[in-house]
């Protein structure tokens, strides 16, 4: 049971690029996140998608994009990529029911030059 | 913006010894879960508590919800160097079952 897979596991970009952050789960779980971590910040919200077919702005989406491919996977697009985009990003899913706990990938450490 | 705050933001302290960390948050929650990050990995679920619930253990941990004071507890007894990790606290209130998570601890448990 593989749980949340993200890959790639490290990139490096150059100011302008563009790339697409991948996160799959095995789970069956309904809901999945974009998180970024940054030194002294925490966890912070960048996209969600509470079920297929549907995502929604977190607390820092811009210069983000996400996409819903289906149950399974969610990804996650920087057009043009910036320094300040330089983080570690995480991915979660999150089953269906009141209280229950996300389950998170290993993550992607993205540095942008 | 973080709803929970850990604190201290770091706690060095030896193998055997009890780690007791603590998050502090500012409106009613649902429920508080309580994660755990080693170095270079994801966060892993430790425990969750409802809002109507004082205290929970699970095997080493114990954890406590004063929702009169708007804080939570986390104590590990009887550390270990695999304790080793940070440790953050995520809330959920209202009608949103999307936790927010604070800065966390920092915990270093020297052999």
């Amino acid at each position: 049971n593989a749980g949340v897979t993200q890959t790639p596991k490290f990139q490096v970009l150059k100011t302008g690029q563009s790339m697409t952050l991948q996160c799959a789960q095995d789970m069956n779980h309904n809901s999945m996140y974009w998180y970024r971590q940054d030194p002294g910040m925490g966890l912070r919200l960048i996209y969600y998608s509470a079920s297929e077919g549907t995502t929604d702005k977190g607390e820092v989406p811009n210069g983000y994009n996400v996409s819903r491919l289906n149950k399974r996977e969610f990804s996650l697009r920087l057009e043009s990529a910036a320094p300040s985009q330089t983080s570690v990003y995480f991915c979660a899913s999150l089953p269906t029911g009141a209280g229950q706990p996300q389950h998170f990938g290993d993550g992607t450490r993205l540095s942008i030059l | 913006s973080q709803q929970g705050e850990e604190d201290p933001q770091a706690l060095s302290i030896q193998e055997g010894e009890n780690a007791t960390m603590n998050c502090s948050y500012k409106t009613s929650i649902n429920n508080l879960q309580w994660y755990r990050q080693n170095s270079g990995r994801g966060l892993v679920h430790l425990i969750l508590i409802r809002s109507n619930e004082r205290e929970k253990h699970s095997g080493r941990l114990r954890v406590t919800l004063d929702t009169s004071k708007k804080s939570s507890s986390l104590l590990i007894t009887a550390s270990r160097a695999a304790d080793t990790a940070s440790y953050f606290c995520a809330t959920s209130s209202g009608g949103s079952y999307i936790p927010t998570f604070g800065r966390g601890t920092s915990l270093i448990v020297h052999p």
